[in-house]
């Protein structure tokens, strides 16, 4: 089953706990995308991928980063997180980045920072 | 740069009833259009798409969408709601080129409850 996966599901932690939340795909696709989405402001990219070892800054990378050096595998890092980063994240993959199909979405993680 | 503007946070409506969700957005190259649906803790579904050709576009659960090139809008309508259409429904371009090629952005999102 063609599917992006998302682990954890569900976290709570503290801050400046650094934490990782993984990110895969099985369809073999270049583009893989992080968004976050908050009451009232929609998603909001956080960081891209065109291809393996290609990254770069969506619209909201402070506080972030990633690393894509297999191609099914996009890992979102916080390294010292803040409460302002307690947010509902989707990861999101596509075949190319200007090919004319769907964005598939992950389930998303609820994260909570205290 | 692209932006999209939904211009109703909440939509509330009755079943049966039609309803129409509001989206205007701005690009300076040519975009794709999208509607996305969330329902209650799922991730996002891609409800309809605009690439090309015929403005009115459907989805396969009554939903319709037409791209008004001279007003920048891809409002989505259904003429009869369900129950089960509650869920939060996302208006989302993607650039075909420019510096932003590829990239997806959404709107604020619009909260439609429908009643019994």
């Amino acid at each position: 089953e063609a599917q992006v996966t998302q682990n954890p599901r569900y976290l709570i932690t503290v801050t400046g706990k650094k934490l990782t939340v993984t990110c895969s795909q099985n369809m073999n696709h270049e583009y893989m995308s992080w968004y976050r989405q908050d009451p009232g402001l929609g998603l909001r990219q956080i960081y891209y991928s065109m291809n393996v070892e290609v990254t770069d800054k969506g619209d909201v990378p402070e506080g972030y980063k990633v690393s894509r050096k297999e191609k099914r595998n996009f890992p979102l890092i916080l390294e010292s997180p803040s409460p302002n980063q307690t947010s509902l994240y989707f990861c999101a993959s596509s075949l190319s980045p200007g090919h004319q199909e769907t964005q598939y979405f992950g389930p998303g993680t609820r994260l909570l920072v205290l | 740069a692209q932006s999209v503007t939904q211009l109703d946070s909440q939509v509330p409506v009755f079943e049966e009833a039609p309803v129409e969700l509001r989206c205007n957005y701005s690009s300076s190259v040519s975009v794709y259009l999208f509607w996305y649906v969330q329902y209650p803790n799922q991730g996002l579904q891609l409800l309809l798409k605009y690439l090309s050709g015929s403005t009115l576009v459907e989805s396969i659960n009554g939903f319709e969408a037409e791209f008004n090139k001279s007003q920048t809008s891809f409002h989505l309508r259904k003429p009869s709601v369900h129950i089960s259409d509650t869920a939060e429904y996302f208006c989302a371009v993607r650039t075909t080129g420019g510096t932003s090629y590829g990239k997806l952005t959404f709107g604020q999102g619009t909260i439609l409850t429908v009643h019994p």
